[in-house]
């Protein structure tokens, strides 16, 4: 079946800028997950849904970071007023309810100029 | 904060050959998985473990779970080209914690 799809696949934005990034995770998956990639920090978590909980936004790295998931389903990381440091590959994931399996899509590759 | 240490962080082998590397965490944790990561792509699970001692394999890869549940290892046998990427270790249960990776590169 579709794995988990992401878009854009690239972005390139110019500091200051806001940015909305999509995740559309497997169907029938109820968690969806954001990560950010970059060369200095390796892979971190930044936000958590499950279902119709609120989510985990521990590893959000400050309030220019917000993520919104409509009817269970898809999801949006927003990004306000971005800076350099927030160049990075943005990675979703989504895994059934019971299961620590995740499954990653692509990534979108943002880079704020 | 958890930490987990991936060695080693690359590895340049002949085609055949065998790989192994291995993660060690600063906490115990219930679960160690193993993604591999192509260039341009998002990480895809090879293994799962979830009880210490536990040893699992998928075709050429062999991971285990340690048995003080603070270390686990990936053995990859006779190395293909397509084996190229970056291999992680991660722990947790919603919020994974990631290894910083072991880029591994085949010379053929």
């Amino acid at each position: 079946g579709a794995g988990v799809s992401q878009s854009p696949s690239n972005k390139v934005t110019e500091k200051g800028k806001d940015v909305e990034l999509r995740c559309d995770p497997i169907s029938g998956h109820t968690a969806l997950y954001w990560y950010r990639q970059s060369l200095g920090q390796g892979l971190e978590f930044l936000i958590y849904f499950q279902g119709n909980s609120a989510p985990d936004k521990s590893g959000l790295p400050s309030d220019r970071f917000s993520a919104e998931r409509t009817g269970g389903s898809v999801s949006t990381l927003t990004i306000q007023r971005t800076q350099q440091e927030d160049s990075a590959v943005y990675l979703c994931a989504s895994s059934p309810t019971i299961t620590y399996e995740q499954y990653f899509g692509p990534g979108t590759r943002l880079t704020v100029t | 904060g958890q930490q987990l240490n991936q060695s080693p962080q690359s590895m340049f082998i002949q085609e055949g050959e065998d790989v192994s590397m291995n993660c060690t965490s600063s906490s115990i944790f219930n679960t160690w998985l193993w993604y591999k990561q192509d260039p341009g792509e998002g990480p895809v699970l090879l293994i799962a473990l979830y009880k210490a001692g536990e040893l699992t394999s998928n075709g050429r890869l062999t991971a285990q779970f340690g048995i003080t549940r603070k270390d686990s290892f990936l053995n990859i046998s006779a190395s293909i080209p397509s084996d190229v990427g970056i291999y992680f270790c991660a722990q947790g249960a919603q919020k994974l914690v990631f290894g910083q990776g072991t880029r591994l590169t085949i010379n053929p």
